[in-house]
């Protein structure tokens, strides 16, 4: 079956600290990005990717950082200059061709306290 | 500015119609999804409109006129399970998503 797996469903961080949200797609997408969804607001794009080694800053990248070193691989770090990281973060690729229609991971819950 | 707008909650009656609304505004249009996510999990795709005119995929159907900016989401025959949020998503002219905060339905027996 091919999709996307975020891991783990539910992480807590204390202040301060570090955390890689892992993301891995088997639909052999080029594209996949990072979202994060905060109760009444729309996703926010973080970062997105369109190809291996490379990437670009969404809306709300600071605080956070990727890499895209496998096709299939893209995690995500918060980082602790990220000053509200508590949040769902939902990981999706799509094909690079209209309509670009992407498709989600089951996302993880982080609760930083 | 990009903004995309739809309801925050409706409620509905099972085996009733819905029409949830969005109006959006992009830099350049490359088409209006409609997806739907249950609470705590993943959204997953509806529809997807890039010329104007009506949609029909089962109970679901998507509406979108491009002149208005404006695209509604219409589900028939409301059965309990479709309680959930709709979110509503504009392609901007990089292909990037806009999201809108998503419109909770509630259906009541």
């Amino acid at each position: 079956d091919g999709g996307i797996t975020q891991s783990p469903k539910y992480l807590f961080r204390k202040e301060g600290q570090n955390v890689t949200l892992s993301c891995e797609q088997n639909l052999n997408h080029d594209a996949m990005y990072w979202y994060r969804q905060d109760p009444g607001q729309g996703l926010r794009l973080i970062y997105y990717s369109q190809i291996v080694n490379d990437f670009q800053k969404g809306d709300i990248a600071e605080g956070y950082s990727v890499s895209r070193e496998k096709k299939e691989s893209f995690p995500l770090t918060v980082t602790s200059a990220q000053k509200n990281p508590t949040a769902f973060y939902l990981c999706a690729s799509s094909i690079v061709q209209e309509p670009y229609e992407q498709y989600f991971g089951p996302g993880t819950r982080l609760t930083v306290t | 500015g990009q903004n995309i707008d739809q309801p925050t909650e409706m409620t509905a009656t099972e085996g009733a119609i819905v029409q949830i609304n969005c109006t959006y505004q992009t830099s350049g249009f490359n088409g209006l999804f409609w997806y739907q996510q249950h609470a705590g999990e993943a959204p997953t795709f509806l529809s997807y409109n890039v010329l104007d005119g009506l949609e029909e995929k089962g109970r679901f159907s998507s509406f979108l006129s491009r002149s208005k900016g404006y695209s509604y989401l219409l589900l028939k025959e409301l059965q309990m399970k479709d309680s959930a949020s709709y979110l509503c998503a504009a392609s901007d002219s990089n292909y990037q998503l806009i999201w809108g905060a998503g419109t909770k339905l509630i259906i009541k027996p």
